[in-house]
């Protein structure tokens, strides 16, 4: 059974602090790595889609890394802003199916 | 727009009373999956679909069926909802599977089964 994990599962930061939080995923039959960002009362929206290790990403003050070989990526968050506070989800593509974590519930704290 | 829309939104039913939420993208889509999502859990797969009349199981098929009959619409049909359906759907839709390709969601259907 694939499964993905995200650490942690809730945090508290304060505006303007930087911050960072984990997914953990499968190191074989990868496809790619997505992460999505979920506000409350909307829909998931896509940040990023990563599929080679050692992928970098950036959207603004969003940034993600890509580990393949030993199964994780982190999603970091600089200078966190009131708008900033939501639910992000990553998730395995393992081709067919999307695989995904529990998700970080970001609140950020003015 | 690109959009994935679904219908209804809110349902509250009564356990056995058969329903549909349907599923709709504009986006020429031709991966299209349905989850749930419940408190504490990370989105479940309940069926998805690689194109025009393929359907495959995911993580959580049971009481649920699905059918594409065309590229643009999905439907999730519960022949027979129970309490334990209660829950909050999302249809979602990206150009092709096999990585790379976001997933763009609907605006999620709260389903309570009474």
């Amino acid at each position: 059974i694939l499964n993905v994990e995200q650490s942690p599962q809730s945090l508290h930061v304060q505006e303007g602090d930087s911050t960072n939080f984990t997914c953990s995923f499968p190191s074989s039959n990868f496809y790619a790595l997505h992460w999505y960002r979920w506000e409350t009362a909307k829909s998931p929206e896509a940040l990023f889609v990563m599929t080679l290790n050692g992928d970098e990403k950036k959207k603004g003050r969003i940034s993600a890394t890509l580990n393949t070989k030993e199964g994780y990526s982190y999603l970091y968050i600089k200078g966190s802003q009131p708008e900033d506070s939501a639910t992000y989800l990553c998730a395995f593509d393992s081709n067919y199916q999307l695989i995904w974590g529990a998700g970080t519930k970001l609140i950020i704290k003015p | 727009e690109a959009q994935v829309t679904q219908n209804p939104r809110y349902l509250i039913t009564v356990t056995g009373k058969k329903l549909t939420v349907t599923c709709s993208q504009n986006m020429n889509h031709e991966y299209m999956s349905w989850y749930r999502q419940d408190p504490g859990l990370g989105l479940r797969q309940i069926y998805y679909s690689m194109n025009v009349e393929v359907t495959d199981k995911g993580d959580v098929p049971e009481g649920y069926k699905v059918s594409r009959k065309e590229k643009r619409n999905f439907p999730l049909i519960l022949e027979s909802p129970s309490p334990n359906q209660t829950s909050l759907y999302f249809c979602a839709s990206s150009l092709m599977t096999g990585g790379q390709y976001e997933q763009y969601f609907g605006p999620g259907t709260r389903l309570t089964v009474t």
